[in-house]
């Protein structure tokens, strides 16, 4: 149980244009998904929180406008990248939060390497 | 604000050697303290959550503990299977669920 997945895993685009990453949970319903960005050999840095039916928060420093979030139902985040240039270059990760004995867990998707050329 | 910090950067291990990950946190309000282990080019997979000092939690070869003010994850007999990336997270009752990690300790067990 508890499954998330991403897609597309990998995503090869020009500069300027943009890129959709969906983020599901396969076997729950996350009223609550969040998204981060890792870059090489260093640690998760959470982008910005996704609640079904209301505006994404974004973190401090995340430009909201070039990194649109959408969380049309308890299963389905997405998040698109627009305009995308070089240094938007970074492995994008999602997590939902399941309620698992009474507690919530948080569970992350397998990633979706964004290359910009 | 919640800071995580974990020690060491990297461990190189030899095959049935254990040893100890440490992570020190800092937080208004512990909610939770999560641990999981992230393979090169993948999401992290979740290990284990720890609510309350003394808790202890197991699976397999490993054993996380929790104290007030730290938590270490134990590998006993690792094997090179084990060897990956092992994230420390904490989530406060302040924050809404976000969870805040620390740059992680990579293990390298040889065999």
């Amino acid at each position: 149980g508890a499954v998330v997945s991403q897609h597309p895993s990998w995503v090869i685009c020009k500069s300027g244009t943009s890129v959709k990453i969906e983020c599901r949970s396969l076997d729950f319903q996350a009223t609550t998904m969040f998204w981060y960005r890792q870059f090489p050999k260093q640690s998760l840095m959470l982008m910005a929180t996704s609640n079904e039916g209301s505006k994404a928060t974004y973190e401090q420093g995340v430009e909201k406008d070039k990194f649109l979030i959408n969380h049309a139902s308890l299963t389905l985040s997405t998040l698109t990248v627009t305009s995308a240039h070089p240094e938007d270059s970074s492995f994008y990760i999602c997590s939902a939060t399941a309620l698992v004995g009474g507690s919530y867990e948080q569970y992350f998707g397998p990633g979706t390497r964004l290359t910009v050329t | 604000e919640d800071q995580v910090t974990q020690s060491p950067e990297a461990l190189r291990l030899q095959e049935g050697e254990s040893s100890s990950l440490n992570c020190s946190y800092t937080v208004s309000g512990l909610r939770g303290l999560f641990w999981y282990r992230q393979d090169p080019g993948k999401g992290p997979e979740f290990l284990f959550t720890l609510y309350s000092a003394g808790e202890e939690k197991e699976k397999e070869r490993l054993k996380a503990t929790l104290t007030k003010k730290e938590s270490f994850l134990h590998i006993t007999a690792p094997k090179p299977e084990d060897s990956a990336t092992y994230l420390c997270a904490v989530q406060s009752f302040s924050n809404d669920y976000k969870l805040s990690f620390g740059a992680g300790t990579t293990v390298t067990v040889r065999a």
